[in-house]
């Protein structure tokens, strides 16, 4: 199994509360992508990151952020948590994008709540 | 920009039975295919991929699928499903590796005895 540890595994919180959940590989991959799933939509992306500081967005970016200091470690940043956030967060990381197989590698998710 | 149909939410099957999980997908480019399955309460693990060469590919527990370029399709069969089949899966495009993967929306397989 790919190395990714998120954290936390699963969290309550409230309406206007900042969260941040933290993606770790030990697989020293160049790419790390954050996922929301919710049933009915699949997965659909939020941020991605191409390399440490390098961060672009997705296709449900908004109310969110993200940051990459360390290659190792990509982090993802509610602001003002709001009930549609409430979700099951995936990261991911893939060896590279361009030109690779394309196989993205996933951790276990994030359960989050927020009432 | 690419998009993949899942036409089928849920598909429940009997044991032993085959089965077939439809994938259509629209692209402007050459594309690569994924399958990845979803087992309760875990991420997403690759099933199998097309990437070029032959049409038809094969995963290491009986499932396969088949590119159809004519008819945009991808979709994913198994002759004989069993009750540890039982599972989320999901059909994912790229154009070929310079985007991000475009999931669809998943089709939930219930197999039972």
């Amino acid at each position: 199994d790919a190395g990714i540890t998120q954290s936390p595994r699963h969290k309550v919180t409230e309406t206007g509360t900042p969260v941040t959940l933290r993606c770790h590989q030990t697989e020293n991959h160049r790419y790390m992508y954050w996922y929301r799933q919710d049933p009915g939509h699949g997965l659909r992306l939020i941020h991605y990151s191409y390399g440490v500081k390098d961060t672009d967005k997705g296709e449900v970016s908004d109310g969110y952020s993200v940051s990459r200091s360390k290659t190792e470690d990509f982090l993802l940043t509610l602001e003002s948590a709001t009930s549609s956030q409430t979700s099951v967060y995936f990261c991911a990381i893939s060896e590279t994008r361009d030109r690779g197989t394309g196989e993205l590698f996933f951790g276990e998710g994030s359960r989050l709540t927020v009432l | 920009a690419q998009s993949v149909t899942q036409l089928d939410s849920q598909v429940p099957v009997f044991e032993e039975a085959p089965v077939e999980l439809r994938c259509n997908y629209s692209s402007s480019v050459s594309v690569y295919l994924f399958w990845y399955v979803q087992y309760p309460n875990q991420g997403l693990q690759l099933l199998l991929k097309y990437l070029s060469g032959s049409t038809l590919v094969e995963s290491i527990n009986g499932f396969e699928a088949e590119f159809n370029k004519s008819q945009t399709s991808f979709h994913l069969r198994k002759p004989s499903v069993h009750i540890s089949d039982t599972a989320e899966y999901f059909c994912a495009v790229s154009d070929r590796g310079y985007s991000t993967l475009t999931f669809g929306k998943g089709t939930m397989l219930l197999v039972s005895p």
